[in-house]
This record gives C-alpha cells, structure tokens and sequence, in this order.
C-alpha cells in the first residue's frame, strides 16, 4: 500500500458545482499536511494547509481525520481557473522527518 | 524575493553525457528538496537537506545521481552518467523548516536522448 493515496480522478464538473477530494495516508506518524495545487506544466504551489479543527479559504475547506488517518478538499462554486491537479502532502516524523506527495488528483471545470 | 531559480530551465542531453542541475533558495530557508516528477511515478522526493546537511537521500535512485549543498544560497543535482529514462521535470524547493509550506522553482526540464 502507498504512504500517501488520493481519488485517482480525473473529476469533470460543470461551473459551480461542489467538489471534494480525499487523501489517505498509512503512517500514524504523520504530523502536518498540506493540500498544493499543480498547473499544467507549472510546479505545485501550496494551497492551503490542513489543521486539526479544520480550515476554511473562502471556496475552500480542508479537513483532517486522524482516526481514519485522511485529509479532505472540498471546493464550493467551481470557477474555471479550478481546473487543475490537487497534491495532498504529508509530513512524517519517525527516526527522520520525510515528506511525501499525493500521486494528485485531476480536477476539470468545465463551461 | 526572486523566489527559489532553478537553472537550466531545458536541458537535451545525449545518454552518457553528464548532467548539472542547479538551484538558488530563498534567501533564509533552511530546507531545501529535490524532485522529480514524470508522468508514471508522479512527483518523487530524491533527497532533502536542512542547514546544508543532507537529511534523507533514500530517494535518489542510483549511485549515477548526486546532490550537493555547499552553501545555503546553492545546490546542485548531478547525473552522470544520464540515461534516457532519466528524462523528467526536476523540481527543487524550499522551506523555512522541514514542516513548512514549500516555495518551489520552475523546475528543469530534462530530455535525454
């Protein structure tokens, strides 16, 4: 089983439509996470960071469930410059602190 | 702030020539990673430093692939010799600290042939 898995996508949603994501990850060690979003042919850039309350940025809404160990995004009124890919990042700290990245999920809003 | 400078943006190498890939950080950061990212594996960490020091390298796939930092405004990815299957974006960024957002670069686009 991968560290750290996500929806495998692609999503296609019309224009203000709902959409969420999830992000499982196996390694209880896990302490921050982090949702990053990729342009085409761009690098990742963060999104928003993922806290233990959960965190709310406008459209978007990112939840952490540590006893299910996952992470969520959820996007409200998708706007056509959504159209991306969406890496959830965890750090782990065991012996040594690592960092993985989701595989990413395709999202495309469409007109 | 420039953000993090990645140079070459585009490199087109003949297999068995050698590669250099070089980064400039944030000026402050203390983390710096390598990447790489291709269409099958996704985006991979190959090796991460903190205050110059290499953390964890356990992503670097062979011995052909090396990483420096000899200072905190430089590092550098070396693969020699290159291999067309080496043929990937390779990203470097930085942070703050281990646990902080990641700035990363445009990152360098390699072909080898």
């Amino acid at each position: 089983r991968k560290e750290v898995e996500q929806d495998p996508g692609p999503f296609n949603v019309p224009e203000g439509a709902t959409v969420a994501f999830n992000c499982t990850y196996s390694n209880s060690a896990s302490q921050s996470f982090f949702w990053y979003r990729q342009d085409c042919r761009k690098e990742p850039k963060l999104l928003m960071s993922v806290y233990s309350s959960g965190n709310e940025d406008g459209r978007f809404t990112a939840q952490l469930n540590r006893a299910s160990q996952y992470i969520s995004l959820l996007i409200r009124d998708s706007k056509l410059s959504d159209s991306a890919t969406y890496l959830c990042v965890v750090n782990i700290r065991t012996s040594y602190d690592k960092v993985i990245f989701g595989p990413g999920t395709s999202l495309s809003v469409i007109p | 702030d420039a953000g993090v400078i990645q140079s070459p943006r585009h490199e087109v190498t003949e297999m068995g020539q050698e590669v250099t890939l070089r980064c400039k950080p944030i000026s402050g950061h203390n983390s710096l990673f390598w990447y790489r990212q291709t269409m099958m594996r996704g985006l991979e960490l190959l090796i991460y430093f903190n205050n110059n020091v290499p953390i964890d390298d356990s992503g670097m796939p062979e011995d052909r692939f090396s990483a420096k930092m000899p200072n905190a405004s430089f590092s550098t990815l070396k693969i020699q010799p290159s291999e067309p299957r080496d043929s990937a974006v390779y990203f470097c960024a930085t942070a703050w600290e281990l646990y902080n957002e990641q700035f990363f670069g445009p990152g360098t686009r390699l072909t080898v042939l």
